[in-house]
């Protein structure tokens, strides 16, 4: 049964920091992960898949890798800002159930100090 | 414009009562989600839709039930609602058909509290 775990739980950095969040699975037979952010009260937001072919991807301040064969991705953000506090989620598409399934970790809350 | 669209947002109701929460989404997707967020922000599926097909139900109680009148919209019924129902749940939605390359797309959520 596929499980995703993330830490840390929680981490609180100043302004300017760079940071990384962690993501391990415990099924490396996915289609993909994806990278989420949740604000508070809000719905959750995209910002990078990774399919299982790919090693990383990129976008601004964000690059996302994937090892599939370990069962890691990581989240690493650049310059940290205040704007960035929020909850991180890692999720991934199991190819067990067709793609059709979408396992989450319970997200890594950050708060960046201004 | 929305591109995943939940009514309502907020949902206040007494135990045993039935409700429903309504989904849409114009992006001219096949598969449609309904997802679970608990008082510990853990998120579960619940429901897959494709084609207005039920493909996944992740063993969720019976009193539960999804519907699907076309492929823009999957509806949620929930009867004889009880306290551990209380949570916010999220409507999403992709492409179907190549999963490995698709985002899903997220609805801002519907918060249900029972009482």
């Amino acid at each position: 049964k596929q499980e995703v775990t993330q830490i840390p739980a929680a981490l609180s950095v100043p302004e300017g920091e760079n940071l990384v969040l962690n993501c391990s699975f415990t099924d490396s037979a996915i289609y993909n992960l994806q990278w989420f952010r949740q604000d508070p009260g809000k719905g959750l937001t995209s910002l990078l898949l990774i399919q299982s072919s790919q090693r990383e991807q990129t976008s601004g301040r964000l690059n996302a890798s994937l090892d599939k064969s370990s069962g890691r991705s990581t989240l690493y953000i650049a310059a940290s800002q205040p704007g960035d506090s929020a909850t991180y989620l890692c999720a991934v598409r199991p190819v067990e159930t067709g793609g059709f399934k979408t396992i989450f970790g319970a997200g890594t809350r950050l708060f960046v100090k201004a | 414009d929305t591109a995943v669209s939940q009514t309502p947002k907020y949902l206040v109701t007494q135990m045993g009562n039935d409700k429903s929460i309504k989904c849409e989404q114009n992006l001219g997707h096949d598969t449609m989600y309904w997802y679970k967020q608990d008082s510990k922000k853990f998120l579960k599926i619940m429901f897959s839709y494709n084609n207005k097909e039920l493909i996944i139900n992740e063993t969720v109680p019976n009193r539960f039930s999804p519907k699907s009148p076309d492929k823009a919209h999957l509806n949620l019924h929930i009867n004889s609602l009880e306290l551990g129902d209380s949570a916010v749940y999220f409507c999403a939605s992709s492409q179907g058909l190549r999963l490995a390359e698709e985002t899903q797309y997220f609805g801002p959520g519907t918060r249900l509290l029972v009482l």
